[in-house]
């Protein structure tokens, strides 16, 4: 079953403006992560913020968390062309010998376009 | 191998027949995990390996899948008697053991089955 769902479904911009993305979940999480994926090919890894985190950067990639909210948000700021690519939320809530181990449920993602 | 590796990138079957799709992690990556993805949805969690022993096979949809990993590296998902609901992408992805504070997917490109 999904546990993450994300709005908006689909986000068409310009380049060179921010695209904001928000993950809404529903289960208490070890962490939560960003993957993309471009058309036909596999995922590829963001960032990861661990649930006792608030924000994390990297690059032109911002990652909020709010627990008690239950939602996360993603930030990419001045955005290019080649960031056109469906963008997913996973949380992880895997848990075995005191560690989580990277059992993850996505949401439905996020279909980000950018125009040149 | 410097990715995730997957084979055959593509499958066409007929109802009922058998399948296996291969993945062949990245070395040194003791966790494995197959994934499935229908489409216009986020990647569904099958199960996961760590090392030769399938520690959490709860995604498995029926009787009909199964995985091994016999020597801790290449693994092999089986699907017996396909069904055309069996359709989708079928995701791998491997990461670092556990408790190196890393538990990052790497995913592969992806076996695409389709049933007719």
């Amino acid at each position: 079953s999904q546990q993450g769902e994300e709005d908006p479904q689909a986000l068409s911009i310009q380049e060179g403006e921010n695209a904001t993305m928000n993950c809404s979940y529903k289960t208490s999480i070890n962490n939560l992560q960003w993957y993309r994926q471009n058309s036909g090919r596999g995922l590829v890894h963001l960032i990861l913020i661990r649930s006792n985190e608030r924000e994390k950067h990297s690059g032109r990639l911002r990652v909020t968390l709010d627990t008690s909210k239950k939602s996360s948000s993603l930030l990419i700021t001045a955005s290019r062309a080649a960031d056109t690519a469906s963008y997913f939320c996973a949380t992880d809530r895997s848990r075995a010998g005191g560690t989580s181990y990277g059992k993850l449920t996505f949401g439905q993602g996020t279909i980000l376009t950018v125009h040149p | 191998g410097a990715g995730v590796s997957q084979t055959p990138s593509n499958k066409v079957t007929e109802k009922g027949k058998y399948v296996e799709l291969r993945c062949d992690p990245i070395s040194g990556h003791t966790a494995l995990y197959w994934y499935r993805q229908s489409l216009g949805q986020g990647p569904e969690f099958l199960i996961y390996f760590q090392g030769t022993g399938a520690a959490d096979d709860s995604g498995l949809p029926n009787d009909r899948f199964f995985a091994v990993r016999p020597e801790g590296s290449v693994s092999t998902l089986k699907i017996q008697r396909t069904e055309r609901g069996d359709s989708a992408v079928y995701l791998c992805a491997s990461s670092p053991p556990w408790g190196s504070g890393a538990n990052v997917l790497t995913f592969g490109a992806g076996s695409r089955l389709t049933v007719l």
